[in-house]
């Protein structure tokens, strides 16, 4: 059972535009949604983090967008540059399990000159 | 401070045979986390040790299986190599608190391939 999906499975972006990924949790007791970048040849390396008490995070040119009503969370990624070109999964885990983490399928992003 | 460190970075082995993996996690961290990685299934959690103990554990077969030391350094051992195991074997650590929200830190894995 796939608990988180995530689309779009790949994304090609323009050097300076906008990426967005989106992803739908269907375990309510999830209460931490993480977002983790892979670049070939590395483990996951987390990016940036949600908890659903609040509908918005931004760090940077990165931004979560949570709809706990929905049961969905966003990732958006502002200027992109070619250097954000890497795999992208987001996450999820239930209170006490930290480490026990649930991860989408993965976006592989490219970011074009 | 040195990050997560696993040995070795490659692995071959045959089916039927046995293999460890090694996990040093960050200095001061006492969870240690397996994760493999596939293209198929995606990552998918295998389990956690804290202070020696298994703590959680996911949907795999017994012949997947785990240690830590006092020193939370961590091993994992697989049994029976079945073709299906090739994989990037992911290891994480984390101070190990119950805070749902405590960041995990992942080595660059082992890639072991099952001919």
């Amino acid at each position: 059972q796939q608990q988180v999906k995530q689309s779009p499975q790949s994304l090609i972006v323009q050097k300076g535009g906008i990426s967005i990924i989106n992803c739908a949790y269907e375990n309510t007791a999830f209460d931490y949604f993480p977002w983790y970048q892979q670049f070939p040849g590395k483990g996951p390396a987390l990016l940036i983090a949600i908890r659903p008490d609040v509908s918005e995070k931004k760090e940077g040119r990165f931004t979560i967008s949570f709809n706990k009503s929905a049961k969905q969370f966003s990732l958006h990624i502002m200027d992109s540059q070619p250097g954000d070109s890497a795999t992208y999964f987001c996450a999820a885990s239930a209170r006490g399990t930290a480490s026990k983490l649930t991860f989408g399928t993965g976006t592989r992003l490219q970011v074009t000159l | 401070k040195a990050g997560v460190t696993q040995t070795p970075r490659y692995l071959i082995k045959t089916r039927g045979q046995q293999v460890t993996l090694s996990c040093s996690p960050i200095s001061g961290h006492r969870s240690v986390s397996w994760y493999q990685q596939t293209p198929g299934q995606g990552l998918q959690f295998l389990f956690e040790y804290f202070s020696e103990t298994q703590r959680n554990k996911g949907n795999f077969p017994g012949r997947f299986s785990g240690r830590q030391f006092s020193n939370s350094r961590s091993e994992m051992n697989v049994s029976t190599l079945e073709l299906g195991d090739s994989a990037l074997y992911l290891c994480a650590s984390s101070y190990g608190t119950v805070l749902s929200n405590e960041k995990l830190f992942f080595g660059s894995g082992t890639q072991l391939s099952v001919l």
